[in-house]
């Protein structure tokens, strides 16, 4: 079965210092990848996706994201975290045999400690 | 640009009472639309889907139904509430171009059934 799994339910971090929010995937074929953020009681934002080319993805409010194909992951890095990043952070895959559907992993809640 | 309405923002209903949650999408045509519950602040259940007019895909048996009357409007409705229903729901659309979409999210209405 298609999935995506977020192991760390909650990750501290002292500003300025890096982070790394994990993700793992298990896809039939070519993995289509994304992380989301979501702030208290809002919508989940977009932070960015990886479609194939470059493994390194680069999207909004400075967050990246490595594919890793042989370890099958997609970890969420920023170098200097902000106080203002703390929010839950979704990883997500499209399923590949539905491709109107996408699959949520459960959250990561992300402290950024001033 | 595209944007994606959702009202009401937060809702009280009793036990038994009916439910309608809206969704609109301006700057798009023919977009997938979503309907998604979170519950608890983490993970996100997938509910109903919808490819095009009247095309209603159910992803779980549950209290809930869902219409789309016209292009770019989704409903989520319920005769009766049940006090599990009560959740954070997530609207939510995409546009068919490939396995690359990106799913955008509304910004979410708060049910509370007491």
């Amino acid at each position: 079965a298609q999935s995506v799994a977020q192991p760390e339910d909650q990750v501290n971090v002292a500003e300025g210092n890096p982070l790394t929010v994990k993700c793992t995937y298990s896809v039939s074929g070519n993995p289509y990848l994304f992380w989301y953020v979501q702030y208290p009681n809002r919508g989940l934002q977009f932070l960015l996706k990886y479609i194939t080319g470059d493994n390194l993805v680069k999207g909004s409010y400075g967050f990246e994201a490595e594919f890793n194909k042989s370890q099958t992951s997609f970890h969420l890095k920023k170098p200097s975290a902000l106080v203002s990043d703390s929010a839950l952070y979704f990883c997500a895959v499209r399923d590949t045999f539905r491709d109107d559907k996408i699959i949520f992993g459960k959250g990561t809640r992300l402290h950024i400690l001033p | 640009s595209q944007t994606i309405h959702q009202w009401p923002a937060t809702l009280v209903q009793p036990v038994g009472s009916p439910l309608s949650l809206e969704c609109t999408v301006e700057g798009t045509s023919n977009p997938n639309l979503y309907w998604y519950r979170q519950a608890a602040g983490r993970g996100l259940q997938l509910l109903f889907y919808s490819v095009g007019i009247g095309q209603i895909s159910s992803e779980v048996p549950q209290n809930l139904s869902a219409s789309r009357p016209q292009d770019r409007q989704f409903i989520l409705s319920s005769k009766k509430l049940l006090l599990s229903d009560s959740g954070f729901y997530l609207c939510a659309w995409s546009v068919l171009q490939g396995l690359g979409n990106t799913i955008y999210f509304g910004e979410g209405s708060w049910l509370t059934v007491v």
